[in-house]
C-alpha cells in the first residue's frame, strides 16, 4: 500500500550546527505534507507544512523542501538548540470529503542534539 | 488558551474490562481523529469523525467505538475485544473547510492494561 517513511531513525547533531531529516513517501498523489515535533510523553506538535504546488517553504529556523520528481521531502533545522531534541514525524495528508484530513505518518527520525 | 484537552494521562485496566479515553476541543474545528502510537513507531488512524453525529472507521478501527454528540467532544471506548490495547492514544481537531489543514493534536492518554 502507500506509504510516507523515514530514511534515518536517529540523528546526533551537534548543537549550533544545522539539521536534516529525510522523508520519502510513495503516493505521487500526495498533494499536502505536514511536518510534526514530538517530546516525550507529549503529542506531535505541528511545525510547518507544504503544498505540492511549492518546492520551499520557510519558516522560523526550519525549511521544508519538497522534490515531487523523486517523491522526497526534507525538513532541515537550522542552529540546532537542545530544544530540538525530539522525535520528527512527516505525514502525507488527504483532504476528506466532508471536513478534515486524513494524515499517514512516516515512522520517525530522533534527532539528538549534542552540547 | 484554546486546544485539546486529552483525560486522563495515565490510565490502567484489566483485561476485559472497557475503558472510555475522553477528548475535548475548544478551537470550534468540525473534524476530530483519534491516533494510536506504539513505542517507536508513527502514528496509525482509529476512528474520525467530519462532522456532529458522524464518523468513520480508520485503518485500525476494530476493538474501538467512538461517538460524536457534540462538536467539542470525541470520545474513545478501547472494549475488551481489542487484542493490544496497550498503547499512547492521541486525540487531534481540525478546521472544518475540504482544504488541507494540519492536525491538532492532544498531549496524549497512556493506556496500560494488564
Amino acid at each position: 500500500g502507500e506509504s510516507v517513511g523515514l530514511h534515518l531513525p536517529t540523528l546526533s547533531v551537534q548543537e549550533g550546527d544545522n539539521s536534516i531529516i529525510n522523508c520519502a513517501y510513495s503516493n505521487s498523489a500526495s498533494d499536502y505534507f505536514i511536518w510534526y515535533k514530538q517530546e516525550s510523553g507529549k503529542g506531535p506538535q505541528f511545525i510547518i507544512d507544504i503544498r505540492s504546488n511549492m518546492d520551499k517553504r520557510q519558516g522560523q529556523r526550519v525549511t521544508v523542501l519538497l522534490n515531487k520528481t523523486v517523491k522526497h521531502l526534507s525538513l532541515q533545522i537550522a542552529a540546532t538548540q537542545p530544544g530540538d531534541s525530539a522525535v520528527y514525524f512527516c505525514a502525507e495528508s488527504r483532504a476528506l470529503k466532508a471536513a478534515g484530513n486524513k494524515l499517514t505518518f512516516g515512522g520517525g527520525t530522533r534527532v539528538l542534539v549534542k552540547p | 488558551d484554546g486546544g485539546i484537552t486529552q483525560s486522563p494521562k495515565y490510565l490502567f485496566r484489566k483485561e476485559g474490562q472497557n475503558v472510555t479515553l475522553s477528548c475535548e476541543q475548544n478551537l470550534n474545528h468540525d473534524a476530530m481523529y483519534w491516533y494510536r502510537q506504539d513505542p517507536g513507531q508513527g502514528l496509525r488512524l482509529i476512528y474520525y469523525s467530519q462532522i456532529v453525529n458522524d464518523f468513520q472507521k480508520g485503518d485500525i478501527a476494530e476493538g474501538y467505538s467512538v461517538s460524536r454528540e457534540k462538536k467539542e467532544s470525541f470520545p474513545l471506548t478501547v472494549t475488551s475485544a481489542q487484542k493490544n490495547p496497550t498503547a499512547f492514544y492521541l486525540c487531534a481537531s481540525s478546521i472544518g473547510d475540504r482544504s488541507n489543514s494540519p492536525l491538532h493534536f492532544g498531549n496524549g492518554t497512556r493506556l496500560t492494561v494488564t
